[in-house]
């Protein structure tokens, strides 16, 4: 079946401790982005990347790292977590010619 | 900068009431146009696209959304809705696959 894969769904951590929020997707997909979902604000776009080894800031990088080194991953790290950081996180992906977004499931995060 | 609004953050409707949910864009030129359907607790998925040609584009589940370049509109609609449409709704607009940004989102409560 074709789809996004993130882990974990849910999380629950500390102020400062490193996490990394893995999504991975089976379609062969050139573009994969992050987004943050925030109640009021919409989706939000945190990076993107048009292939591998090319990444992109999106609108709220701020707090976030990525890389692409295989095509088929496209993990989210949060060096340093603040509470401003909880949030649901969704990762998405499409061929660069469909133009058409993938959604995974969605990661809750939550930083005390 | 690029924008999309929705302007109806929630929305409570019978079953069998129509149904029109506003979004506007500020892009000038060429633009794709999106609505997106996330059910609770679910993933966002596409409803219908919009890239070019007929204005008035059908998508699943009997939604349907016109495109009006003067307005800068693309609103959606629904003959009748069901206990089922009961989700949150998000407009979202691009000039090229890379810059996907959404509105605020809609929640749409159909009561039975």
């Amino acid at each position: 079946e074709a789809q996004v894969t993130q882990n974990p769904r849910y999380l629950i951590t500390v102020t400062g401790k490193k996490l990394t929020v893995t999504c991975s997707q089976n379609m062969n997909h050139e573009y994969m982005s992050w987004y943050r979902q925030d109640p009021g604000l919409g989706l939000r776009q945190i990076y993107y990347s048009m292939n591998v080894e090319v990444t992109d800031k999106g609108d709220v990088p701020e707090g976030y790292k990525v890389s692409r080194k295989e095509k088929r991953n496209f993990p989210l790290i949060l060096e340093s977590p603040s509470p401003n950081q909880t949030s649901l996180y969704f990762c998405a992906s499409t061929d660069t010619g469909a133009n058409v977004l993938t959604f995974g499931a969605g990661s809750r995060l939550t930083v005390l | 900068a690029q924008s999309v609004s929705q302007h109806n953050h929630h929305v409570i409707l019978s079953e069998a009431a129509s149904l029109e949910l506003g979004c506007n864009y500020s892009y000038g030129g060429t633009v794709n146009l999106f609505w997106y359907v996330q059910y609770p607790g679910q993933h966002l998925q596409l409803l219908l696209k919009y890239f070019s040609g007929d204005p008035l584009v059908k998508g699943i589940k009997g939604f349907e959304a016109e495109f009006i370049k003067s307005k800068f509109s693309f609103n959606l609609r629904k003959p009748s809705v069901q206990w089922s449409d009961t989700a949150e709704y998000f407009c979202a607009a691009n000039t090229g696959f890379q810059k996907l940004v959404f509105g605020t989102g809609t929640r749409l409560l159909v009561s039975p």
